[in-house]
């Protein structure tokens, strides 16, 4: 059984930098898939911000991606995510998940439970 | 860049009656990569449809999707208690883009 598990800073300073973890159990990163990050600001929809294979492609939403890295640690199981420059308009939940794939479809299959990053001073 | 569009914003129905969701895409993308979530206050979105048309696992069939090119619906046959929540599309290939959301509020 895949789970995720974000970790991080729940309160971020403005103009600072929100870094958060995802620690993976029941799968190894190395085995393959894309894993990323999606937020959600409070009573807005759902904002993808990156995502990363194991092999290091990575692939950034194009709004936020001069402000974005993400990264991947597979001796550690985890990946991460840093956004540089917060405003009050980062303050989200963040989740982190993992892209399905098979050979005809994909989609996301697992979320980690969510950690509301907020960034006030 | 794949945009989606979903409408409408919100949809007020009754228990019993039937819920017809939309997701226009502003290119052509493959059904393949189309999915549906339901989400819940307090609660992380939950896969409903995938590949546009296939429901996952332990969702009920009076859910079911369709749609191919740029126009795709999500429909809920009879409203459940249950089934009042938030719906995205998403469209999954090297961006993973959301829909918006449209919001199925309780009349």
């Amino acid at each position: 059984q895949v789970q995720l598990q974000e970790s991080g800073p729940g309160l971020v300073k403005p103009s600072e930098t929100l870094s958060l973890t995802c620690t993976v159990s029941g799968y190894s990163l190395s085995s393959g898939y894309y894993w990323g990050w999606i937020r959600q600001p409070p009573g807005k929809g759902l904002e993808w911000i990156a995502n990363i294979h194991h092999s290091g492609t990575i692939n950034y939403n194009p709004s936020l991606k001069s402000r974005v890295t993400i990264s991947v640690d597979t001796s550690k199981n985890q990946f991460s995510l840093k956004l540089s420059s917060v405003t009050a308009a980062d303050t989200a939940v963040y989740y982190c998940v993992r892209r399905y794939c098979s050979a005809v479809t994909c989609y996301i299959d697992n979320w980690g439970q969510g950690t509301l990053v907020t960034v006030s001073s | 860049e794949v945009v989606l569009t979903q409408s409408p914003g919100t949809l007020s129905l009754s228990a019993g009656e039937r819920a017809t969701l939309s997701c226009r895409a502003n290119q052509s993308v493959s059904s393949s990569f189309l999915a549906w979530y339901q989400q819940k206050p307090g609660q992380t979105p939950r896969l409903l449809i995938y590949g546009a048309s296939s429901r996952a696992t332990g969702i009920p069939d009076r859910f079911s999707g369709t749609g191919s090119g740029t126009d795709f619906t999500l429909t809920i046959t009879r409203l459940e208690p249950e089934d009042f929540a938030v719906y995205y599309c998403q469209h999954l290939t090297r961006s993973w883009t959301f829909g918006q959301g449209t919001k199925v509020e309780i009349k």
